[in-house]
Parts: structure tokens; C-alpha cells; sequence
């Protein structure tokens, strides 16, 4: 089973400012990454697929890179709506896992 | 637009089986795509329990020692979950989800129902 791990645990961001949120797997998983955001009482909302590619509707400010182990997703400039959790999920293979998440707060 | 929406009971009893459905709406169930079920522990993250094609192609996590058994009704636009013997660690939220399909890989899921509460107590 490949483990995603997620740093940081929280991260606490000013308005405007940038966020930074890494996410590594146990093994290399090529680009077979996803990420979401979720909102407290909601369901988790896809954000991001194949590491680097914003799903469709997705605010240009939200961008993901990396390939392999080591994998980003950045918030350029930090809106009051982006509080939230993020997850990543990698399909290289079965099992699917997600990575434990990341909460991001506003400073 | 797709919409899909688990149903089924809030309250289990220990040792009991969970059986939730999942109705869709806006898309055919027969389409190019898997359907998914993902649950998620209080105050916890996000765990895969299974995929379903409507061909009949499942997988399983075998991290649920076979207690998962999943199933397609086309007829109704619906896919099922089963999962026995349940435990207190088995409360959490449910939620069934589609998920991309291409070049013979399963990928991201990209459309999720609200989730469905489930609590395993006496």
C-alpha cells in the first residue's frame, strides 16, 4: 500500500498571502495524483488530477506540481473561502489511498 | 449535471450489516465511468472502500477483510454498498462518488454525493 503523508498538519495563512502544501508518497507514483478541498460539513470538492491539472471550474489560484514522491499544492493568494481541508489521493494503483490532509486557516 | 445521493439507515447495530445506496442523476450509470465509495471517521480522513464499473468489475480494499460487497443496478441508475459485521469503528460518513476511468486506470473522483451519517451503536 503506497502511504501519503501530508505536511504541514496546519497551516495558518494572511489573506492574500500564499500557501504552500506538500504531500509525498511512500513510493513513486508517476503524475496519478489528485487533490480536494473540503469545506467543514461538506463533501469533499475535486480540485485537481493528473498532479497538475485544474478541474473544470477551478480558480486559477489554485495550482498543483510535481511527479514521482513529492507533490505541491499552492493558493496563490489566500481568500477567506479557502478554509478548508486539503486532501491528495494517488491512483497509481490499488489500494487508493489519501494523504491525512492539510488544514489551511486564515492568519 | 450529474447529482448523487446516498441513502440508507443512520443507526446500525454492532455485528450487523450497512447497506447504502447511491442514486444518480444527470448521468447514466452505464457510462465509461467507475462509482466509488469512500467513508470518513469523525473528526478524521478520508478512507477508499471500493469501485464498481457497471460491467461488473470491482475492487475492493482488502483492508476491509472481505466485509464489503458492492453491486450496480443499471436498471434504476444506482449502485449498492454492503459492509457486515460492523463495529464501532465502522462510524463515520459515507459517501459514494463517480470516478474517472481512462487508459485502463481508475482515477480521481470527480463528483461527490453530500454523504450519508452512519453510527454503529447498541
Amino acid at each position: 500500500e503506497i502511504v501519503m503523508t501530508q505536511s504541514p498538519a496546519t497551516l495558518s495563512v494572511s489573506p492574500g498571502e500564499r500557501a504552500t502544501l506538500s504531500c509525498r508518497a511512500s513510493q513513486s507514483i508517476s503524475n496519478y495524483l489528485a487533490w480536494y478541498q473540503q469545506k467543514p460539513g461538506q463533501a469533499p470538492r475535486f480540485l485537481i488530477y493528473d498532479a497538475s491539472t485544474r478541474a473544470t471550474g477551478i480558480p486559477a489560484r489554485f495550482s498543483g506540481s510535481g511527479s514521482g514522491t513529492e507533490f505541491t499544492l499552492t493558493i496563490s493568494s489566500l481568500q477567506s473561502e479557502d478554509v478548508a481541508v486539503y486532501y491528495c489521493q494517488h491512483y497509481n494503483n490499488w489500494p487508493l489511498t489519501f494523504g491525512g490532509g492539510t488544514k489551511v486557516e486564515i492568519k | 449535471q450529474v447529482h448523487l445521493q446516498e441513502s440508507g439507515p443512520g443507526l446500525v447495530k454492532p455485528s450487523e450489516t450497512l447497506s447504502l445506496t447511491c442514486g444518480v442523476s444527470g448521468y447514466s450509470i452505464s457510462s465509461n465511468y467507475y462509482w466509488g465509495w469512500i467513508r470518513q471517521p469523525p473528526g478524521k480522513g478520508l478512507e477508499w472502500i471500493g469501485s464498481i464499473h457497471h460491467s461488473g468489475s470491482i475492487t475492493y480494499n482488502l483492508s476491509l477483510n472481505s466485509r464489503v460487497t458492492m453491486s450496480v443496478d443499471t436498471s434504476k441508475n444506482q449502485f449498492s454498498l454492503k459492509l457486515t459485521s460492523l463495529t464501532a469503528a465502522d462510524t463515520g460518513l459515507y459517501y459514494c462518488a463517480r470516478q474517472y476511468y481512462s487508459s485502463g486506470r481508475c482515477h480521481h473522483f470527480d463528483c461527490w454525493g453530500q454523504g450519508t451519517l452512519v453510527t454503529v451503536s447498541s
